[in-house]
């Protein structure tokens, strides 16, 4: 299958800094990327919906002006997680779909501790 | 969002004998499901899909059924293997929806044992 490639695959950061986390699809072109958050034991809830070159669509309860979305191309979607607090620590993982296909492809996943 | 999954079920099953996982899903109006494999750490894995023109689909040693009248998926699992020790999540998603989202269902932790 169509490989996803999420980085870093894990980072600490200090409560109030800024994390960027980056999605990109090596080997096809991905018009759509998913966000999901992932807490320990539990299930992948759905973030955010981006599109290259427009505005992402985001979950209800999920804070836009916290998680910035950017899909400036077919290939890279980033997530950057502004002023974290602890309760921002998860395990965030992106998911990529080209438009000629249904199946959607996901990446390794980023273990993101705030301390 | 969809199906919200916030209890992790758990299933264990000895070596060489069959699994059955099951997921319920909400939205009447899904009609393209997977089942995804994660293990510990990583992101999730696609082992099968069904589309909801079909009521069953086989793979290699895995079988998915869906039941569209009660809104409910299985995976069959057989021979289990040491390997298939997992958690497995259901996906569903409107196709016809532009934004093609998937939904995760709650999961099940499935231990095989030795």
């Amino acid at each position: 299958g169509a490989v996803v490639s999420q980085h870093p695959s894990r980072v600490i950061c200090k409560s109030g800094t800024s994390v960027k986390i980056e999605c990109r699809s090596l080997d096809f072109q991905a018009t759509t990327m998913f966000w999901y958050r992932q807490f320990p034991k539990q299930s992948l809830m759905l973030m955010a919906t981006s599109n290259e070159g427009s505005k992402a669509t985001y979950e209800q309860g999920v804070e836009k002006d916290k998680f910035l979305i950017n899909h400036a191309s077919l290939t890279l979607s980033t997530l950057t997680v502004t002023s974290a607090h602890p309760e921002d620590s998860s395990f965030y993982i992106c998911s990529a779909r080209d438009y000629r296909d249904t199946e959607a492809f996901f990446g390794q996943g980023t273990r993101l501790t705030v301390v | 969002g969809e199906s919200v999954g916030l209890h992790l079920p758990t299933l264990s099953v000895q070596e060489g004998d069959n699994s059955i996982i099951n997921c319920a899903y909400s939205n009447s109006a899904s009609d393209y499901f997977i089942w995804y494999k994660q293990e510990s750490g990583k992101g999730p894995q696609f082992i099968i899909d069904i589309r909801s023109n079909m009521d069953k689909r086989q793979g290699q040693r895995v079988t998915v059924l869906l039941n569209k009248t009660v809104k409910h998926l299985s995976l069959q699992i057989a021979a289990t293997q040491p390997g298939d020790s997992a958690v497995y999540f259901c996906a569903e998603t409107d196709s016809a929806n532009t934004g093609n989202q998937f939904y995760f269902g709650t999961g099940t932790s499935l231990t095989v044992i030795p």
